[in-house]
């Protein structure tokens, strides 16, 4: 079964905007990753947390982590239209070898 | 550098059909293997991974199998295809759970 659930499932904002969409999960885990969709097509990493870490950064994006809460948050600042996308977070539950992706947000940025 | 191969990119089958798909990766070894099946406007669930060659876990009870014949080959099979199974398939490797997943460009199965 999924672990992660985003929220928003859908979120539509004008380019230059901030976007931001959070993950929440079940059980614990040793890292939190953040992926990329475009339409039909297969996902792309975009960042990894740690566990033990709270929050990371990688050029317009900033992830946050609290597993007291069990959530996460990616921001997407100054939003571009080739942002567009669908955005999955993914947790390896902490047990085996498994990685088990949300249901996903869609980004839509108008340009 | 590593690749992964994911073919075919579509694929239309009648009910009842067999069904092959095909993964491999270049450039590494002994990697992590995974298939996940996305549906229309939805998330990744998780069907198979795999650890090593023969090494075959199966997360959800269905009408699919997956096989490991080679260190670096993944294969997602079925006897008789049901209306279902239309989806989108993602093959993916990682070295672990500590790093990043890589994902082939998908098949997208439709059963008719």
């Amino acid at each position: 079964s999924q672990q992660g659930e985003e929220d928003p499932q859908a979120l539509s904002i004008q380019e230059g905007e901030n976007a931001t969409m959070n993950c929440s999960y079940k059980t614990s885990i040793n890292n939190l990753q953040w992926y990329r969709q475009n339409s039909g097509r297969g996902l792309v990493h975009l960042i990894l947390i740690r566990s033990n870490e709270r929050e990371k950064h990688s050029g317009r994006l900033r992830v946050t982590l609290d597993t007291s809460k069990k959530s996460s948050s990616l921001l997407i600042t100054a939003s571009r239209a080739a942002d567009t996308a669908s955005y999955f977070c993914a947790t390896d539950a902490n047990t085996g070898n498994q990685f088990y992706f949300g249901t996903g947000t869609s980004l839509t940025v108008i340009p | 550098s590593q690749t992964i191969h994911q073919w075919p990119a579509t694929l239309v089958q009648p009910v009842g059909s067999p069904l092959s798909l095909e993964c491999t990766v270049e450039g590494t070894s002994n990697p992590n293997l995974y298939w996940y099946r996305q549906a229309a406007g939805r998330g990744l669930q998780l069907l198979f991974y795999s650890v090593g060659i023969g090494q075959i876990s199966s997360e959800v009870p269905q009408n699919l199998s997956a096989s490991r014949p080679q260190d670096r080959q993944f294969i997602l099979s079925s006897k008789k295809l049901l209306l279902s199974d239309s989806g989108f398939y993602l093959c993916a490797w990682s070295e672990g759970v500590y790093t990043e997943a890589f994902f082939g460009q998908g098949t997208r199965l439709t059963v008719v």
